[in-house]
């Protein structure tokens, strides 16, 4: 089973809030997770990832959580802003390179 | 910034044509990938490709699905026979290295419509 889950397909924010994204998975062989922004009519476009041995991962207003134990990995993006508005997908990937998309979030951040 | 580029970005087909998608992944990439999203659906894994041969495939990638380096800087996704539902986006990634801390760079994708 190599499932990843995002489930909460919408989230609206204001901007300079915080915007937290989750995602959980099932399968405990996954070796890093990446988060992937993506606009319409655009490819993924890779924001941060994380190592499965690591427990954060903090790249500027973008911070990856993973909890083991719990199978669960969110994103934290402070400040939020406008332009942040797209859909996220969380992936987990295998060192051979296969990467197991969640279904992805569509983000809002209100002016 | 490197960028990868993918041709054309629509394509309409004729279910049972024979449809070739092209990639031109970063220059200094030697890993490289397939994926496809059908309409409201998962971005799906379909094949991944290195050192001129397949590494691993998805059970998605099955006999009518093939790919290929033709040359130094191209790399296709060839589906022989196109079935309705094979109408999805197709995205090709590229990799520097196979460790984890390096991410798949995507592109744009190709639209491809079977009628």
């Amino acid at each position: 089973d190599q499932q990843v889950k995002q489930n909460s397909p919408s989230l609206s924010v204001q901007e300079g809030r915080i915007s937290i994204l989750n995602c959980d998975y099932t399968n405990s062989m996954f070796d890093y997770f990446l988060w992937y922004k993506k606009y319409p009519a655009e490819g993924p476009t890779f924001l941060i990832s994380i190592s499965s041995i690591k427990d954060k991962n903090e790249d500027g207003r973008f911070t990856v959580f993973l909890n083991k134990s719990a199978k669960h990995l969110s994103l934290h993006i402070v400040p939020s802003q406008p332009g942040d508005s797209a859909v996220y997908f969380c992936a987990g990937g295998f060192n051979t390179g296969k990467l197991i998309f969640g279904q992805g979030t569509t983000l809002q951040v209100k002016p | 910034e490197p960028e990868v580029t993918q041709t054309p970005s629509h394509q309409v087909t004729q279910m049972g044509q024979e449809v070739i998608l092209r990639c031109v992944p970063i220059s200094n990439h030697l890993y490289f990938y397939w994926y496809r999203q059908i309409l409201g659906q998962k971005v799906e894994f379909l094949v991944s490709f290195y050192n001129n041969e397949i590494s691993e495939k998805s059970e998605i990638f099955d006999d009518q699905f093939s790919v290929e380096r033709p040359d130094g800087s191209n790399f296709t996704l060839k589906i022989r026979s196109t079935k309705l539902e094979d109408s999805a986006m197709y995205f090709c990634a590229s990799k520097f290295d196979s460790y984890s801390n390096q991410p798949q760079h995507f592109g744009d994708g190709t639209r491809l419509s079977i009628l």
